[in-house]
């Protein structure tokens, strides 16, 4: 399995511009999650998916994000309009839980968003 | 209020000694606690997982403990390398709440 992937690697937008984020999870994983990472709050858990289903989106800091799962296969992280506060490296990671307690998170390779 | 913490930022040691990195946590009910190695410029790696029920879990050169009295878990490297030179963040899953990640300890092993 290619693990968790994520496009693209690298965003450079300006300030007002819509950002979409996207994401693989690996087959047959359950859970999906969206986390973003600055140096000053560090691991921070945006949102979560079961079976395609968000189940806590707590996280999201503002009405300007967004996230969709329309398959299991696939999901978006959106912002519109971007700020420079966005600015951060912001993760995918996926899981198989199965009905059981939580298990280990893989993650993708993230995305470094920065907005001028 | 809730908090976790890892002992310190960073952390320097010699090759062939033992890391300990310490994760805290307070006003938190973890059902169980994780810890994962994150490289620069990469999504972090899971290593290890303890239970609530667990006192200590082993995986070849790493060791975890678990104290719910105490609030805190021990992360330990023995006979370290410097490719375990990273960055070890502790991570919760609280009864009833979502996963929460401490900030983090940068370990560098010192050839």
């Amino acid at each position: 399995d290619a693990g968790v992937i994520q496009s693209p690697r690298h965003e450079v937008t300006e300030m007002g511009q819509e950002v979409t984020l996207r994401c693989k999870p690996i087959s047959g994983h359950d859970y999906l999650f969206w986390y973003r990472q600055t140096m000053m709050r560090g691991l921070e858990l945006l949102i979560y998916f079961n079976n395609n289903v968000p189940i806590d989106d707590s996280g999201m800091p503002e009405d300007r994000f967004s996230a969709k799962m329309p398959n299991a296969s696939f999901s978006t992280l959106k912002i519109q309009p971007s700020e420079p506060r966005d600015s951060a490296v912001y993760f995918c990671a996926s899981s198989f839980v199965g009905g059981g307690l939580y298990n280990e998170q893989f993650f993708g390779p993230g995305t470094r968003l920065t907005v001028l | 209020s809730q908090k976790i913490e890892q002992n310190s930022e960073a952390l320097n040691i010699q090759e062939g000694k033992t890391a300990t990195l310490t994760c805290n946590y307070t006003n938190y009910s973890p059902a169980y606690l994780q810890w994962y190695r994150q490289d620069p410029g990469r999504g972090p790696v899971f290593l290890l997982l303890i239970r609530e029920n667990e006192k200590e879990k082993r995986k070849e050169r790493l060791k975890v403990t678990f104290d719910t009295t105490l609030k805190q878990s021990l992360f330990h490297i023995t006979a370290s390398q410097p490719a375990d030179s990273a960055t070890y963040l502790c991570a919760l899953n609280p009864y009833g709440q979502n996963f929460v990640f401490g900030p983090g300890t940068r370990l560098s092993v010192l050839p």
